[in-house]
C-alpha cells in the first residue's frame, strides 16, 4: 500500500522569502508520479508540480522546485519569492499506473507581509 | 472550457435521506475519481472509474456507491448518509487511465449530514 507523510501541519514564510515543504513517501512499486497540489481558500486543487520517478532532475515550475530523492523516498517543495497568494494548504500525492492519487494529510502555509 | 463540474456546491440534509451529487467533464477523460477531504486526513479514495462501465473501490468506498453509464459523468450515491459522511467531496477526471497524468478537480461539494 502507498502512504504518503507530510510532517509539517503548519509553516510560515516571509513574503520574499524561501520556504521548503517535507513529504516522504513509501511504495513497493517501481514506476509512480509525485505531485504536490495546492488548496487555496476557494478550496480547489490546483496542480503545482509533477515528478516522474524515472527521472532523475528535479522538476521546476518558475519559483516552485521540487527535491526529489528517490532512495530516501523523500519529495519536497521549495517556493522561491514567497507571495501573498502562495498562501494555502498544499499536499503531497502519489500515484501509481492505475491513476489512483494518495495523499498525504496536508500542510497549512501562511505567509507574512 | 474544459472543467469538471459538480453539482450541488452545498447540501445540508438529514440522516437516512438518500442523496446524488453528480459529477461531469467536457474534456473526454476515460478515468474518473471521489476523493473525500476531512480535517488532519487529507484527501482519500472512495471510488474510481478506468471507463464507461467500469468501476471499482478505493480506500474509503463503505456507504457510497458509483455508477458510470456515460464516460462524462460518474455520480457520488449515498443510499442512507449518516453523519460519519459529513465531509467535502471532490470529483476528480484524468485523460487516460493507465498513466498518471494530471488530474483535474472539481470544485467540490461540502456535505453536512445532521
Amino acid at each position: 500500500a502507498q502512504t504518503v507523510t507530510q510532517s509539517q501541519p503548519e509553516m510560515s514564510v516571509q513574503e520574499a522569502e524561501t520556504v521548503t515543504l517535507s513529504c516522504t513517501y513509501d511504495t513497493s512499486e517501481s514506476d509512480y508520479y509525485l505531485f504536490w497540489y495546492k488548496q487555496p481558500p476557494s478550496r480547489q486543487m490546483i496542480l503545482v508540480i509533477r515528478q516522474e520517478a524515472y527521472k532523475q532532475q528535479n522538476a521546476t515550475e518558475n519559483r516552485f522546485s521540487v527535491n526529489f530523492q528517490k532512495a530516501a523516498k523523500s519529495f519536497s517543495l521549495k517556493i522561491s519569492d514567497s507571495q501573498l497568494g502562495d498562501a494555502a494548504m498544499y499536499f503531497c500525492a502519489q500515484s501509481t499506473g492505475a491513476n489512483n492519487l494518495f495523499f498525504g494529510t496536508g500542510t497549512r502555509l501562511t505567509v507574512i507581509p | 472550457e474544459a472543467q469538471v463540474t459538480q453539482n450541488p456546491r452545498y447540501l445540508i440534509t438529514v440522516t437516512g435521506k438518500k442523496l446524488t451529487v453528480t459529477c461531469s467533464q467536457n474534456m473526454n477523460h476515460e478515468y474518473m475519481s471521489w476523493y473525500r477531504q476531512d480535517p488532519g486526513l487529507g484527501l482519500r479514495q472512495i471510488y474510481y472509474s478506468m471507463n464507461v462501465e467500469v468501476t471499482d473501490k478505493g480506500d474509503v468506498p463503505e456507504g457510497y456507491k458509483v455508477s458510470r453509464k456515460e464516460k462524462r459523468n460518474f455520480p457520488l450515491i449515498l443510499e442512507s448518509p449518516s453523519p460519519n459522511q459529513t465531509s467535502l467531496y471532490f470529483c476528480a477526471s484524468s485523460l487516460r487511465t493507465g498513466t498518471p497524468l494530471e488530474q483535474y478537480f472539481g470544485p467540490g461539494t461540502r456535505l453536512t449530514v445532521t
